[in-house]
């Protein structure tokens, strides 16, 4: 039973555009979220949280923004870089020991 | 300060077949969880110990095992090994149990099982 969701395996944008990817989630225990991102042979490196008290959390070019009434969250890059391009993992966790990560969307940004 | 690292980097199996990895965690990090990424998929919770003792298990099979070492090195092991195992297996080690604690990733043991 897939709990995260990322519904978008790939996305596609043009350097110095925004990016922005999503992810829905069904567990309403979830209070953490976490984004992710993996190159190739390398293993996952965290990028960006939010905790189920805020709505919005910025660092830098990355902003993710969560719904909770929608179980829906948000990743967004402005602008996008080719050094952005990866497979961005969104994960939750609910207060406990482990990530639920969704399936994963894979950024390719154009020059 | 040296990062979480994982051996060997590919490894190849036959059905039936036993295995082991090994992880090293990041210095000083007490807590390592296991995941298994299955081709097209997240990575998906196997177990995470700490202070070498099992701590949480997702949805694996008891052939799924592990050990954590006082050093803060583990291993994963896999016994009777079916095609469906056949997956990256990624390690991460954290500071802390609690689910927000930030977790470091090893880059992968890439097993193929025939």
């Amino acid at each position: 039973d897939q709990q995260v969701k990322q519904n978008s395996p790939s996305l596609s944008v043009q350097e110095g555009r925004i990016s922005i990817l999503n992810c829905d989630y069904t567990n309403s225990m979830f209070d953490y979220f976490l984004w992710y991102k993996k190159y190739p042979a390398e293993g996952p490196t965290f990028l960006i949280s939010i905790s189920s008290i805020k709505d919005k959390n910025e660092d830098g070019r990355f902003t993710v923004f969560l719904n909770k009434s929608a179980k829906h969250l948000s990743l967004h890059i402005v602008p996008s870089q080719p050094g952005d391009s990866a497979v961005y993992f969104c994960a939750a966790s609910s207060n406990d020991y482990k990530l639920s990560f969704g399936a994963g969307t894979t950024v390719t940004v154009r020059a | 300060e040296t990062g979480v690292t994982q051996s060997p980097t590919h490894l190849i199996k036959t059905r039936g077949q036993q295995v082991t990895l090994r992880c090293s965690s990041q210095s000083g990090h007490n807590t390592v969880s296991w995941y298994q990424q299955a081709l097209g998929q997240g990575p998906q919770f196997i177990f995470q110990y700490y202070r070498e003792e099992e701590n949480g298990r997702g949805n694996f099979p008891p052939r799924f095992s592990g050990l954590q070492f006082p050093n803060y090195s583990s291993e994963l092991n896999v016994n009777a090994l079916e095609l469906d195992d056949s997956a990256l297996y990624l390690c991460a080690s954290s500071l802390g149990l609690a689910g927000d604690s930030e977790q470091y990733f090893g880059p992968g043991t890439r097993l193929t099982v025939t």
